[in-house]
């Protein structure tokens, strides 16, 4: 059973909406990635965080943002939706940012933008 | 940036057959990994093999760093085999991924 927990499995939202999605912290885990996986692809990286900082990013506009919170959980915020982000958001978590041994993924969620 | 590309895409199999799945990436990494993406989105971590040979039961990984390529090996494959196989690679402390392969493996 995994240790990361995402919140919500699945949802819909229209094109320029907002969205947040929400990820657990494996214990004793205290860096926190996200991934968007377009159906038939491999995962890509968006950001990273530790110590509730940014600290790497991936080539993704700045309309996405993040948090990392003092429990390590973490949450992803969307801005003005578009049809192309209409993906599976995947977050992980690693022991820290230099042990890149240990992922464990969460189940995902699946955004769907009509 | 780092080009990570995974051969075959598609693979179809009876149980118990034998497969080799194949990582070629276009730079150096500092290490490489392979994962298990399940029918529910979840990736699973098969291996950390930045070089060298591991075994995990009917799995096997090999990875030849001054080649730039990785091998993984499944054997005697089961149905719960089926999936997405993704490899990874590390350079600045973030997962670039292949387009994965999807392994079928029907009774």
């Amino acid at each position: 059973e995994t240790g990361v927990t995402q919140s919500p499995t699945h949802l819909i939202k229209t094109r320029g909406q907002q969205v947040t999605l929400r990820c657990s912290s494996q214990s004793g885990h205290n860096t926190v990635s996200w991934y968007q996986q377009a159906l038939g692809q491999g995962p890509q990286f968006i950001f990273q965080y530790y110590r509730e900082e940014e600290n790497g990013r991936g080539n993704f506009p700045p309309r996405f943002s993040g948090l990392q919170f003092p429990n390590y959980s973490s949450e992803l915020n969307v801005n003005a939706l578009e049809l192309d982000d209409s993906a599976l958001y995947l977050c992980a978590t690693i022991p820290s940012p230099h042990r890149q041994d240990g992922y464990t993924f969460g189940s995902g969620t699946r955004l769907t933008v009509v | 940036g780092i080009q990570v590309e995974q051969s075959p895409p598609d693979l179809i199999l009876q149980e118990g057959a034998n497969s080799t799945l194949r990582c070629n990436f276009s730079d150096s990494v500092n290490n490489l990994q392979w994962f298990h993406q399940n029918p529910w989105g979840q990736l699973i971590n098969l291996f950390y093999i930045p070089s060298g040979t591991k075994q995990n039961g009917r799995l096997s990984a090999t990875t030849v760093a001054t080649e730039r390529y990785s091998l993984l090996y499944i054997s005697s494959s089961q149905t719960t085999d089926s999936g997405v196989y993704f490899c990874a690679v590390d350079r600045y402390s973030t997962l670039t991924f292949g387009k994965g392969t999807m392994l079928l493996v029907s009774p």
